[in-house]
């Protein structure tokens, strides 16, 4: 089945520079990758996602990278505020298989210091 | 529209007890996930249902871990003899059905905090 891991588990940053944060899967079949983002308390919220079809997508300061090949993900942010302080889970699935389950990576704490 | 909801959001209950945990997902939502969060960690895959496809029950932990989903709507997570290793946060999300083959984005509820003494 699909396995996702994820890197750095910890990410600390000064306000305003960027941060990366890595993904690979196993299954290559999988062609829906989203990001969410989890505060202190709060349930995950989608951020934002990419379909097979595409190599990058941004949303402002948000951008995702596909490379199919390599079977890796990642997610950009720059230009980091201090409320981007929170818990960062990527997920890869195949929504067309006969299990479409979405599996998540461990998870990636970004600190953004002020 | 209304969310993902959970009942009940805490719960603590004796070593050795059943518990039901309750899931109303998104009204037309087709697919409904179960993920367990301990302490810190990460969303750890339980349970997967797809319209009227049978369940993805590969990450139930043993045995004593079942989930139904009645209608196509309602879900319970039921966990029989409720041992310590068994508190965490019990998430549940909803999605829309695949379109083209393409993934959807799955909505989660505020979770049920599970404390097991």
């Amino acid at each position: 089945g699909e396995n996702v891991e994820q890197h750095p588990s910890t990410l600390s940053v000064q306000e305003g520079d960027s941060a990366v944060i890595k993904c690979t899967y196993s299954d290559s079949a999988s062609n829906y990758f989203p990001w969410y983002k989890q505060e202190l308390g709060k349930r995950p919220q989608l951020i934002i996602d990419i379909r097979s079809n595409v190599g990058e997508k941004k949303d402002q300061r948000i951008a995702v990278t596909l490379n199919k090949t390599a079977k890796h993900f990642s997610l950009h942010i720059t230009e980091t505020q201090p409320e981007d302080s929170a818990v960062y889970f990527c997920a890869a699935s195949n929504p067309s298989s006969n299990t479409g389950k979405l599996i998540f990576g461990q998870g990636t704490t970004l600190q953004v210091k002020p | 529209g209304a969310g993902v909801s959970q009942s009940p959001s805490n719960k603590v209950t004796e070593k050795g007890k059943d518990v039901e945990l309750r899931c109303d997902p998104i009204s037309g939502h087709t697919a409904l996930y179960w993920y367990r969060q301990s302490l810190g960690q990460g969303l750890e895959f339980l349970i997967y249902f797809q319209g009227n496809s049978a369940p993805d029950k590969s990450g139930l932990p043993s045995d004593r871990f079942s989930a139904e989903r009645t209608g196509g709507s309602v879900s319970t997570l039921t966990i029989q003899r409720t041992q310590q290793e068994d508190s965490a946060v019990y998430l549940c999300a909803s999605s829309q059905n695949p379109v083209q083959g393409e993934g959807t984005e799955a909505f989660f509820g505020q979770g049920t905090r599970l404390t097991v003494v």
